[in-house]
């Protein structure tokens, strides 16, 4: 089954705790993509990653890192994290660049910071 | 960058009626618009998209328009049911042929069917 795997569903951690979720696709898809969903702002894209060691800043990149050193992984670190990156995070992958495919996303990761 | 603004953020429609929703976007460059529907606790998915070359597209009870001059899109939804109720987000984005950096998303819309 084509999918989009994330990992942890949820987490509730402490200030300054390094963290990792990561993130699966099984589709052979090139870009892949993180997504925080806050209430009232949509979604907001993090990190993308065009291919196996490309990667660029999304719109809200402060405090995340990505990493991209195979094609179905793309996890995303918190190196410190703080409260205000409490948040329903999704990992999202596509077949090609954003102007051809559609996106599936992961089953999201809901993350607390105490 | 792009902005994507999307109204209204809340919809609330008598269970039969039609439901729309609709986004402005700002990158002249942007190509590519799906909308995607979110169920409570679940993930985004593609319900419908549309390209620039195309005016409006359909499928069943969804249809989506496009003005490409004014720089915006709508979701329309008739003959709604109770499955309907959920969030909805429209989404911009482009392939700039070396590189492409994602979609944009609206802030979402609040659909909620009543019986």
């Amino acid at each position: 089954e084509a999918q989009v795997t994330q990992n942890p569903r949820y987490l509730i951690t402490v200030t300054g705790k390094k963290l990792t979720v990561t993130c699966s696709q099984n589709m052979n898809h090139e870009y892949m993509s993180w997504y925080r969903q806050d209430p009232g702002l949509g979604l907001r894209q993090i990190y993308y990653s065009m291919n196996v060691e490309v990667t660029d800043k999304g719109d809200v990149p402060e405090g995340y890192k990505v990493s991209r050193k195979e094609k179905r992984n793309f996890p995303l670190i918190l190196e410190s994290p703080s409260p205000n990156q409490t948040s329903l995070y999704f990992c999202a992958s596509s077949l090609k660049g954003v102007g051809g495919t559609e996106a599936f996303f992961g089953q999201g990761t809901r993350l607390t910071v105490v | 960058g792009e902005n994507v603004e999307q109204h209204p953020s809340t919809l609330s429609v008598q269970e039969g009626d039609s439901a729309v929703i609709k986004c402005t976007y700002s990158d002249s460059a942007s190509n590519y618009f799906p909308w995607y529907k979110q169920e409570l606790g679940k993930r985004p998915q593609l319900i419908i998209d549309i390209r620039s070359n195309v005016g409006e597209k359909k499928d069943q009870r969804i249809a989506v328009t496009l003005n490409k001059t004014a720089k915006h899109f709508s979701l329309h939804i008739t003959e709604t049911q109770p499955e309907d109720s959920a969030v909805y987000f429209c989404a911009s984005g482009h392939d700039s042929g070396g590189g492409a950096d994602g979609l944009t998303f609206g802030k979402g819309t609040h659909l909620i069917i009543q019986p």
